[in-house]
């Protein structure tokens, strides 16, 4: 596509739902990130993709937060037992390659409301 | 990780030219200097990137001497569509990660 798109663009979830956030990166594209966003904040770091495989997941903050990306295109980040302090924008992002001075493109952004 | 210190606000009006400079004083050999513009409700948006020296393209110029230290993006005739949080940052996609201060606030008013 032309653009990384992410769906839901929102969602309200009560606590203790899980929710399913999906990201569809730019074609062709290798790279794939996923980011934290909270108001006021710049985005922090969750976890990293190269193709299929997950190479960095040191940002995710608890292990009821899980990603994946099975077959190297479309990525799901899912968030179990959802609390209120979950409640954030999610951005997901990606890049051509691990190339240097190789640009990392955003999406709009998955804003989840936990009440 | 190279850090980065950006003002948190600046105020413009229409028509100026706006420049906000970022210091980045642990900057590596292999870091690059990428901003991007986010408006509220949206994603982050790529702006320029460069390495050293100046780097234009057709919304903004960016100027980085020669130690690299720091960074100036600059904006010709501001709009206020060009109001938005802009984020300096510094690091290369080796390090799988950016690190995200809280950027800039540029109000631009009529």
């Amino acid at each position: 596509g032309a653009g990384v798109s992410q769906s839901p663009r929102y969602k309200v979830a009560k606590r203790g739902q899980d929710v399913a956030l999906r990201c569809d990166p730019i074609s062709g594209h290798v790279s794939l990130f996923w980011y934290q966003q909270a108001l006021g904040q710049g985005p922090e770091f969750l976890t990293y993709f190269q193709n299929e495989a997950q190479l960095d997941k040191s940002g995710l903050p608890s292990d009821r937060f899980f990603a994946e990306r099975p077959e190297g295109s479309v990525s799901t980040l899912k968030i179990q037992r959802t609390q209120q302090e979950d409640s954030a924008v999610y951005l997901c992002a990606s890049s051509l390659a691990l190339q240097f001075g190789n640009t990392i493109y955003f999406g709009e952004g998955s804003w989840l409301t936990v009440v | 990780l190279a850090k980065t210190t950006q003002p948190i606000s600046m105020d413009s009006y229409e028509g100026q030219e706006v420049n906000i400079t970022c210091s980045h004083n642990n900057i590596a050999t292999n870091d690059y200097i990428t901003w991007y513009q986010q408006f509220p409700s949206q994603g982050p948006r790529f702006i320029i990137q460069g390495y050293k020296t100046k780097v234009t393209n057709e919304v903004a110029s960016l100027f980085i001497p020669a130690d690299r230290k720091s960074s100036t993006l600059s904006l010709p005739r501001v709009s206020l569509s060009d109001t938005a949080v802009y984020y300096c940052l510094v690091g290369d996609v080796y390090n799988r990660k950016l690190i995200w201060g809280l950027g800039t606030s540029l109000a631009v008013n009529p």
